[in-house]
């Protein structure tokens, strides 16, 4: 079907504000990723879901910051009271599978780009 | 520590010149190496992957390299188009398949 979605595709916030960043990844796919992109830096990553297991947290860089996702299909990013640091360009992907020796292709979204005032 | 280096971090060529980008990695042990294409504005889009065992993959006019004794990678770009001014991100797996690095990028620039 369809690559992976996200919205809003820009945000623009007050700081303080509490924000949500949707990922509607590729249907079937059990393995999905949010990712940060601030300007002209690389990825960096903040979470991964696969299936039905815990969520690996490890790149989260605050507990402002929590994702879920639900079904096993769309994903919600969250950022609680933005700071302006929070500006950048969050990225969701998904893959078909995870794990083990990857041949796993990542599928971009277009992603959100967040501003915070 | 897990690393992927990019260079250079920035290029800018004429329309029709060839190029090369490089990638150098410290990730243990190794799975595969995807180069990604990104436009501006745009998600990343894979270009190659290459495992262990292969040394040379193309797609198109993108030519990619793996050395991986030296753990180096390179993308080579024939008869560049204005299409290809991006960023080109290199990404390394580890052996368990769930631990991607991401180098910074190379933004390549093609003017007319």
């Amino acid at each position: 079907g369809a690559g992976v979605s996200q919205s809003p595709s820009n945000k623009v916030t007050e700081k303080g504000k509490d924000v949500e960043l949707r990922c509607d990844p590729i249907s079937g796919h059990t393995a999905l990723y949010w990712y940060r992109q601030s300007l002209g830096q690389g990825l960096e990553f903040l979470i991964y879901f696969q299936g039905n297991s815990a969520p690996d947290k490890s790149g989260l860089p605050s507990d402002r910051f929590s994702a879920e996702r639900t079904g096993g299909s769309v994903s919600t990013l969250t950022i609680q009271r933005t700071q302006q640091e929070d500006s950048a360009v969050y990225l969701c992907a998904s893959s078909l599978v995870s794990g083990g020796r990857g041949y796993n292709e990542q599928f971009f979204g277009p992603g959100t780009r967040l501003t915070v005032l | 520590k897990n690393q992927v280096e990019q260079s250079p971090q920035s290029l800018i060529i004429l329309e029709g010149k060839n190029c090369t980008l490089q990638c150098n990695y410290t990730v243990s042990p190794f799975s595969n190496l995807r180069w990604y294409k990104q436009d501006t504005g745009r998600g990343p889009v894979s270009l190659t992957i290459m495992t262990f065992s292969e040394n040379t993959k193309s797609n198109g006019r993108y030519t990619a390299t793996l050395d991986a004794d030296t753990k180096q990678s390179s993308l080579h770009i024939t008869a560049s188009q204005l299409s290809d001014s991006a960023s080109y991100i290199c990404v390394v797996t580890n052996n368990y398949g769930q631990n991607f690095v991401f180098g910074p990028g190379t933004r390549l620039s093609v003017l007319p």
